[in-house]
């Protein structure tokens, strides 16, 4: 099963800042949080991972809270073309991906 | 295109046929994965190999379906006696065990099995 919980759906206009949230109150201290995201009829593609910090790549920054318990994935100018299914995971550094259902994000002009 | 590849893209089989897929993941990566994805839900394990090695196996693979990694390159996920209920998008994975990039998983663009 998930380890992660997700609003099934969130709307972002275009140019705006879109804040994604997961919680993930029962990860373990080797696990690390995936973001991943999967447009329509595609593959899923990689955004980001963490372990303990912040993370910031050219797709997208990952804020980790203290706790670890809780992330949100921001992606700071959506565009059209990020719309799709965004998928919080946690698992180890190699292993398998245990998907949920996902947030489904829509971006509007 | 370096990227990784399944064949077919689709495929239309009728209950009880077996049907097998073929994944060609990237030719540096010596971790291949399969899921399975059904309408509305994530994506679901199903196996991972290392190499040729096949070291997990999750509960959703039945008896019916084998796969296989024979010389730790591409791989082929066989499905035999199909039933209705295995409809749904077969998605292979690669990825490596070493480099910044070692985190990564890399997804085909899946084959789509319609069982009639």
């Amino acid at each position: 099963d998930a380890k992660t919980t997700q609003p099934p759906s969130m709307d972002c206009a275009e140019g705006r800042a879109a804040n994604l949230p997961c919680n993930h109150s029962t990860i373990s201290g080797n696990e690390y949080v995936y973001w991943y995201r999967q447009i329509h009829s595609q593959g899923p593609q990689y955004i980001i991972h963490g372990l303990k910090n912040n993370e910031t790549n050219e797709m997208a920054s990952l804020i980790i809270t203290e706790d670890r318990k809780s992330s949100t994935l921001i992606l700071p100018h959506a565009t059209l073309r990020d719309t799709a299914v965004y998928y919080c995971i946690v698992g180890d550094s190699w292993g398998k991906l245990q998907f949920g259902a996902g947030t489904q994000v829509v971006v509007t002009p | 295109d370096t990227g990784v590849s399944q064949d077919p893209r689709h495929k239309i089989t009728k209950r009880g046929q077996n049907v097998t897929f073929r994944c060609d993941p990237i030719s540096e990566h010596n971790r291949l994965y399969w899921y399975r994805q059904t309408l509305g839900q994530g994506p679901e394990f199903l196996t991972y190999f290392q190499n040729e090695a096949q070291l997990e196996k999750s509960r959703l693979l039945s008896d019916r379906f084998s796969a296989e990694r024979p010389k730790g390159s591409f791989s082929t996920l066989e499905i035999q006696r199909t039933e209705q209920g295995d409809s749904a998008m077969y998605l292979c994975a690669s990825s490596s065990t070493s480099g910044i990039s070692s985190y990564e998983q890399y997804f085909g663009p899946g084959t789509r099995l319609t069982v009639t």
